[in-house]
């Protein structure tokens, strides 16, 4: 089946510094998703993008859709103690089921 | 605004015992879906449900079977728990036919096969 490969698996990073987080994938997807999930909780939809070449913005958070449709990046400014999570890519090819493929998550530990 | 609603919360099960997981929402929803979360795998669909009284395969559907008994619930079953079935279980719910619409998760329902 489709895979998705999400890097870096795991972040530590300072509270002020940026983040970065891709995923790739061997096939093209219509629809790229980033979700945080907080410990004990669900995943929670941070960004959608629907069209290739698309940046957008949410807060402190940046993310495009990459121009080859085959992969994605997450940008997050001068993280915050509460941006600790974990942080899943997921794509969907709109040709098929509308099923989503998730990446296996890049785990972000804040260092007050 | 309840959303996805997921019971029970935890369950701990002998090998070989069954149980049905719940699922309910409230944003009347057309598409549901079952995922597995295990450590380093993401999520992966076990079932899913495009409307009322359809279901279909996802990635990983061996040992369960699904029933989506209205528009609002769609419950998981497992027949005959086993170890590997142990894991964290998310219910979501989606319009699906609207443009940019995406799903809502449930909180999970965390599940021990011992």
């Amino acid at each position: 089946g489709q895979q998705l490969n999400q890097s870096p698996q795991s972040m530590f990073i300072q509270e002020g510094e940026d983040v970065s987080m891709n995923c790739t994938s061997s096939s093209i997807f219509n629809t790229w998703l980033w979700y945080k999930q907080d410990p004990g909780e669900g995943p929670v939809l941070l960004i959608a993008l629907y069209k290739a070449g698309e940046l957008t913005s949410n807060g402190r958070l940046t993310a495009q859709f990459g121009i080859t449709r085959k992969d994605s990046f997450l940008n997050i400014s001068a993280s915050i103690p509460s941006d600790v999570g974990i942080y899943f890519c997921a794509g969907r090819n709109q040709g098929g089921s509308e099923k989503l493929v998730f990446g296996k998550g890049t785990k972000l530990t804040v260092n007050p | 605004n309840a959303g996805v609603t997921q019971t029970p919360k935890f369950q701990v099960l002998k090998t070989g015992q069954s149980m049905t997981l719940q699922c309910a929402q409230d944003m009347n929803h057309n598409s549901m879906y079952w995922y597995r979360q295990d450590p380093g795998m993401g999520l992966r669909l076990i079932y899913y449900s495009a409307s009322e009284g359809t279901t279909d395969k996802g990635e990983v559907p061996n040992g369960y079977n699904v029933s989506r008994l209205n528009k609002r619930e769609f419950s998981l079953r497992l027949e005959s728990a086993a170890p590997s079935q142990t894991s964290v279980y998310f219910c979501a719910s989606r319009i699906t036919g609207t443009p940019n619409t995406e799903a809502f998760f449930g909180q999970g329902t965390r599940l021990t096969v011992v």
